[in-house]
């Protein structure tokens, strides 16, 4: 089975940074994704990491840790827009689905 | 940039009542996923498609869901006779190389 954790919410001021963690454990690993939702909106692509280290993608970036079923995204030069939910969603070894986390709900600060 | 369509975007049925819901995945990708979000919860996966048949389903997919591919783009996802909890925003998924996992707008169910 699948277990991912992400926390429920967080808030940060407009300008600073975030870093969202995510932690799993699954009984396969062929990747994990970082996905934005807007309240209504469908799940959007941010990042995908499949080897360790970090990736770097403008004003977010996502890091992986295979060995400690660990991932963090990084939200820099926080903007009012980036108030959403995050989600972290794991792809097990079979089938390709992906299985998601409750989502971090980020709420940006003037 | 290539995109999944979901319609409707949006579908009021009364209890009992048959919905069909339909998408047309990213033409190049090989997996297509409905996944299913009750208002204020996480995101759940129903099921998987490969090769024109269903590769895995939750628990939440039992008899009265099913899925189909009738036109080699379309993607169907039938619920045979709605309940009130099945009242939710249905997403659906496709796949393509490692790295794309792309979502359609989703379609609002409201089960009355």
């Amino acid at each position: 089975g699948q277990n991912i954790d992400q926390p429920t919410e967080m808030t940060a001021t407009e300008g600073a940074i975030v870093q969202i963690n995510c932690t799993y454990q699954t009984s396969g690993f062929n990747g994990l994704f970082w996905y934005q939702q807007h309240a209504g909106e469908a799940p959007t692509f941010l990042s995908y990491n499949v080897l360790d280290g970090l990736e770097e993608k403008g004003r977010f970036s996502s890091f992986l840790s295979r060995s400690k079923g660990y991932s963090y995204l990084l939200l820099k030069e926080l903007q009012m827009k980036d108030s959403a939910s995050y989600l972290c969603a794991v792809r097990g070894a079979a089938g390709n689905k992906l299985t998601f986390g409750g989502g971090t709900r980020v709420l940006v600060k003037p | 940039e290539p995109e999944v369509t979901q319609t409707p975007s949006h579908q009021v049925t009364q209890m009992g009542q048959e919905v069909i819901l339909r998408c047309v995945p990213i033409s190049n990708h090989l997996y297509f996923y409905w996944y299913r979000q009750i208002l204020g919860q996480k995101v759940e996966f129903l099921v998987s498609f490969y090769n024109n048949e269903i590769s895995e389903k939750s628990e939440i997919f039992d008899d009265q869901f099913s899925v189909e591919r009738p036109d080699g783009s379309n993607f169907t996802l039938k619920i045979r006779s709605t309940k009130l909890e099945d009242s939710a925003m249905y997403f659906c998924a496709s796949i393509g190389g490692s790295t794309e996992a792309f979502f359609g707008q989703g379609t609002r169910l409201t089960v009355v």
